[in-house]
C-alpha cells in the first residue's frame, strides 16, 4: 500500500521557472491538500480539494495553482518561482473525520 | 481566527521519564484534534485523533486528552525511549467558509537521551 506519494523529493529552480509537484494517493480519499512548512511557522495550507473537479484556496494560495481531474492525483503548480517559495511542501489526503495521511514531502529551493 | 500554540518549542528528557506535551487553541469550536509525529526529513505520521465529543484517546504508551472548554490538549508519553525523539505537532480541524480545514501548531521538538 503506497499511501501518499510525492515526487520529486528534491528540486532546485531558478527564479521565474515553473514546475509541477506531483501528489498521488491510492486510498480513494476524497479530501486532498497541499501545505508548505517553513521554520517557526508550522504547516500552512496552500490549496485543498474535497473531491474530483473541486478545488479551493487555503491560507497562502498566491503563486500556486492546483487541479483535481481524478480522485487519485492532486498536482501543485508553481507558475513563476520566487525565492519566497523555498520551502518543504507536503501533500495530505484523508476522509472526513478520519486521520490525515501525509507524503514524505518535496524540498524545493528557488535560487 | 483559530490559533494553535505548542509550548515548549523544544524539550530534552532522560530515557524512561514520563512526559507531557501541550497544545492550546483559541477557539473551542473544533471538530477534532490530531497529534502527529514528524521525524527529520520525513512527512507527518498520525499518532492519535480525538473527536470533539471525546475526552481522550490511547495508543500503546501514548495518551492524548482534550478539554475543548479550556482550549487545551495534552499528549502523554509514558516511559520515554530514544526512539521517541522527533517533533510532535498538533492540529485542530475547524469549519471555515463552509469547508473543513486543519490548523497546525508549530510543534515541540523532543529529544530523549539514552
Amino acid at each position: 500500500n503506497a499511501g501518499v506519494t510525492q515526487t520529486p523529493k528534491f528540486q532546485v529552480l531558478k527564479t521565474g521557472q515553473s514546475m509541477t509537484l506531483q501528489c498521488a494517493q491510492d486510498m480513494n480519499h476524497e479530501y486532498m491538500s497541499w501545505y508548505r512548512q517553513d521554520p517557526g511557522m508550522g504547516l500552512r495550507l496552500i490549496h485543498y480539494s474535497v473531491g474530483a473537479g473541486i478545488t479551493d484556496q487555503g491560507e497562502v494560495p498566491n503563486g500556486y495553482n492546483v487541479s483535481r481531474s481524478t480522485t487519485e492525483d492532486f498536482p501543485l503548480r508553481l507558475l513563476s518561482a520566487a525565492p519566497s517559495q523555498t520551502s518543504v511542501y507536503f501533500c495530505a489526503s484523508g476522509r472526513s473525520g478520519q486521520p490525515q495521511h501525509f507524503g514524505d514531502g518535496t524540498r524545493l529551493s528557488i535560487l | 481566527k483559530q490559533e494553535v500554540t505548542q509550548i515548549p518549542a523544544a524539550l530534552s528528557v532522560p530515557e524512561g521519564e514520563n512526559l507531557v506535551l501541550n497544545c492550546s487553541f483559541t477557539d473551542s469550536a473544533i471538530y477534532n484534534l490530531q497529534w502527529f509525529r514528524q521525524d527529520p526529513g520525513k512527512g507527518l505520521t498520525s499518532l492519535l485523533l480525538i473527536q470533539s465529543s471525546q475526552r481522550e484517546q490511547t495508543s500503546g504508551r501514548l495518551n492524548a486528552s482534550l478539554d475543548k472548554s479550556s482550549g487545551r490538549s495534552t499528549l502523554y508519553i509514558a516511559a520515554s525511549q530514544p526512539g521517541d525523539s522527533a517533533t510532535y505537532l498538533c492540529a485542530v480541524r475547524v469549519l471555515t467558509s463552509g469547508t473543513y480545514k486543519y490548523i497546525f501548531g508549530t510543534g515541540t521538538r523532543l529529544k530523549v537521551l539514552a
